[in-house]
Order: C-alpha cells, then sequence, then structure tokens
C-alpha cells in the first residue's frame, strides 16, 4: 500500500520568501506522485505531476517540485511567494499497475500555506 | 472541455434522510473516480467507474453507500439513512484512461451538512 507524509500541517511565508512544502511518501514500486492546490469551498487542482524520466518537474504558477528517490521526497517550492498563493496543498501518490491500489490516488494530510504582505 | 460538474453544491439534510449527487465528468473521460473529504484531511478514496463498471470499493463505503454509472456517462453517489459522521466534502474526479500518469481532475464537490 502506499502511503504519503507532509511535514507540517502549517507553513507561514511572506510575500516574495520561498515557499518549500514536504512530503515524503511510502511505495514499493515506481510511484506516480502529484501535488494538488485547493482554494476554500473549491476542489482540487491539479498543480505538477511526475511519472517517470526528469526527476524536477515544472508546474503551473510558478511552482516545481523534485522527485528523490534514494529520500523517498517530493518537495513542492516557489521561488517567489505571492499572496494568491495562499491555500491548502495535497501531496497525492498514486497506485502502480497490477497492485490493488492501482488507480485510486493516496492523499496526504495537507499543508495550509499563509502568505504575509 | 467545461470541467467536472457537481451537483447540488451544498446539501444540508436531517439525520436518517436519503441523499443522492451527481457528479458529471470531463467528456470522453472513461474513468470516474469518488473521494471524501473531512474537515483538516485529505481526501480519502471510496470508489472508481472504469466506464460503467465499478472497478474497486473502499472499506469507507458502508452498505449505506451506493454509487453508480448507468451508460459510462454521469455517476451518483447514494447516502441511505445519513448519519453525523456523513458530514463531509463529496469530491468527484476524472481521468481519460488507464495509464497511471493519467491526472485526475476534480469537481468542486458537494458539502453535506447533517443536522
Amino acid at each position: 500500500a502506499q502511503s504519503v507524509t507532509q511535514l507540517g500541517s502549517h507553513v507561514s511565508v511572506s510575500e516574495g520568501a520561498l515557499v518549500l512544502l514536504r512530503c515524503n511518501y511510502s511505495s514499493s514500486v515506481p510511484p506516480y506522485l502529484f501535488w494538488y492546490v485547493q482554494y476554500p469551498n473549491q476542489g482540487l487542482q491539479l498543480l505538477l505531476k511526475y511519472t517517470t524520466g526528469a526527476t524536477l518537474v515544472k508546474g503551473i504558477n510558478g511552482f516545481e517540485a523534485e522527485f528523490k528517490k534514494s529520500e523517498t521526497s517530493f518537495h513542492l517550492t516557489k521561488p517567489s511567494a505571492h499572496m494568491s498563493d495562499a491555500a491548502e496543498y495535497f501531496c497525492a501518490v498514486r497506485g502502480s499497475a497490477g497492485g490493488t491500489s492501482y488507480g485510486k490516488l493516496t492523499f496526504g494530510q495537507g499543508t495550509i500555506l499563509t502568505v504575509h504582505p | 472541455d467545461t470541467g467536472v460538474s457537481q451537483n447540488p453544491r451544498h446539501k444540508i439534510t436531517k439525520r436518517g434522510q436519503n441523499v443522492t449527487f451527481r457528479c458529471d465528468p470531463i467528456s470522453e473521460h472513461n474513468r470516474l473516480y469518488w473521494y471524501r473529504q473531512t474537515l483538516g484531511q485529505g481526501p480519502e478514496f471510496l470508489t472508481y467507474f472504469q466506464n460503467e463498471a465499478q472497478l474497486e470499493k473502499s472499506r469507507l463505503l458502508s452498505d449505506r453507500f451506493s454509487a453508480e454509472r448507468p451508460k459510462g456517462s454521469f455517476s451518483t453517489l447514494e447516502i441511505q439513512r445519513t448519519e453525523q459522521g456523513d458530514s463531509a466534502m463529496y469530491l468527484c474526479a476524472s481521468s481519460p484512461g488507464q495509464g497511471g500518469n493519467q491526472p485526475q481532475h476534480f469537481g468542486d464537490g458537494t458539502r453535506l451538512s447533517i443536522l
């Protein structure tokens, strides 16, 4: 079974500062990894995904994430935070083909990002 | 591409009543998923369909829950004899195929409140 741990339920940064949201996963096979963002009373919007190939993945709104197999991590970063980045962020892992969890996403607990002016 | 549509957006009902939610996936997406999200938590998988076939159900999906996807298009999720613990956001997602690299696209959810 897959699992995801997001370190830090709340992260607060100043506008213009670096954003770093941490995600560690557990998977017995090469995972597919995703970051989603959720604004209040809305569904989840895909920020970026890692499947195979390049380990540094670029997404929308200036976000990127790096897949590090040796650390089983997929941390999300953005060089300069904007007020509009304030939201809740979820890391998710998808089961591999042939496994019982293939298809469904397993999510972390989420990290609420606050951006101060 | 009009996105995943969910109705209603909000549902308030009394304990013991039955409720039904609808999800219209992105057209031509043959996979459809239901998740439940409680306050302060990440979404939890409930069930998913490949076309009209329900391929997997979570242990979270008790006998009071039933989901259908007739004709492989829209889907409904029904909860019978609702309980306080059913209060949550119910999210629907769709994806175009079996590939693990295909992202799931989410609707805005239906928020259920049980009085």
